[in-house]
């Protein structure tokens, strides 16, 4: 998965309760993405950043939040979890300017009951 | 219409069969193109890049580009059981903070 780790792995959560997901890799590439995969949706982008402390919104960044401090790690957060996103959620890496190959990493499991 | 589309599938063959998998686009201003193979249950892994319109060849996979057509494919020969997968198609222009247009995907099943 090119150097890239996502924890934790599987997690089941509340609804209203904060989540957060970390996505961490040794490659030092500067883009870092945040997708969730649904069912009939495919994949759909969350957030993304460009750098360190550089983020952006994707299609589907409503309830979710972002932070990158440092160049390996890019944090997910849902303020207060929903059913509806109980998904699937990848986060890739791209060593490029814009999107070119990006490489994904195992994904997590996230179910909110 | 959605920017990428694909058949979605599902889609099963013979071993050994040649497998085309096709994706269409509206957006003109599409530079790069990609496929991934995703196993279930797994990440989406990088299968093919390709840059504008061509032919790009991989061992058994082709990758094939036509802009003229708004049109890409992916040609696998010799299948095998091991090709079982789902494979979505990706698209991006060019230019800085460009971001990818995934198709929805087509689940392949090679029976042995």
């Amino acid at each position: 998965d090119a150097g890239i780790t996502q924890s934790p792995r599987h997690k089941v959560t509340e609804t209203g309760t904060p989540v957060t997901l970390r996505c961490h890799q040794t490659e030092n590439h500067r883009y870092m993405y945040w997708y969730r995969q649904d069912p009939g949706h495919g994949l759909r982008l969350i957030h993304y950043s460009y750098g360190v402390k550089d983020t952006d919104k994707g299609e589907v960044s409503d309830g979710y939040s972002v932070s990158r401090s440092k160049t390996e790690d890019f944090l997910l957060t849902l303020e207060s979890a929903t059913s509806s996103q109980t998904s699937v959620y990848f986060c890739a890496i791209s060593p490029g300017q814009g999107a070119g190959e990006q490489y994904f990493g195992p994904g997590t499991r996230l179910t909110v009951t | 219409q959605k920017e990428v589309e694909q058949d979605p599938g599902p889609l099963s063959v013979p071993e050994g069969a040649i497998v085309s998998l096709n994706c269409t686009y509206s957006n003109s201003a599409f530079q790069y193109f990609m496929w991934y193979r995703q196993y279930s249950r797994k990440g989406p892994e990088l299968l093919m890049y390709t840059y504008s319109s061509g032919n790009k060849e991989d061992g058994r996979f082709t990758a094939q580009v036509d802009k003229s057509s708004k049109y890409i494919s992916l040609f696998i020969r010799d299948s095998q059981p091991s090709d079982s997968a789902t494979y979505l198609c990706a698209m991006s222009a060019s230019g800085a903070n460009s971001k990818l247009t995934f198709g929805k995907g087509i689940t392949l099943s090679v029976r042995p």
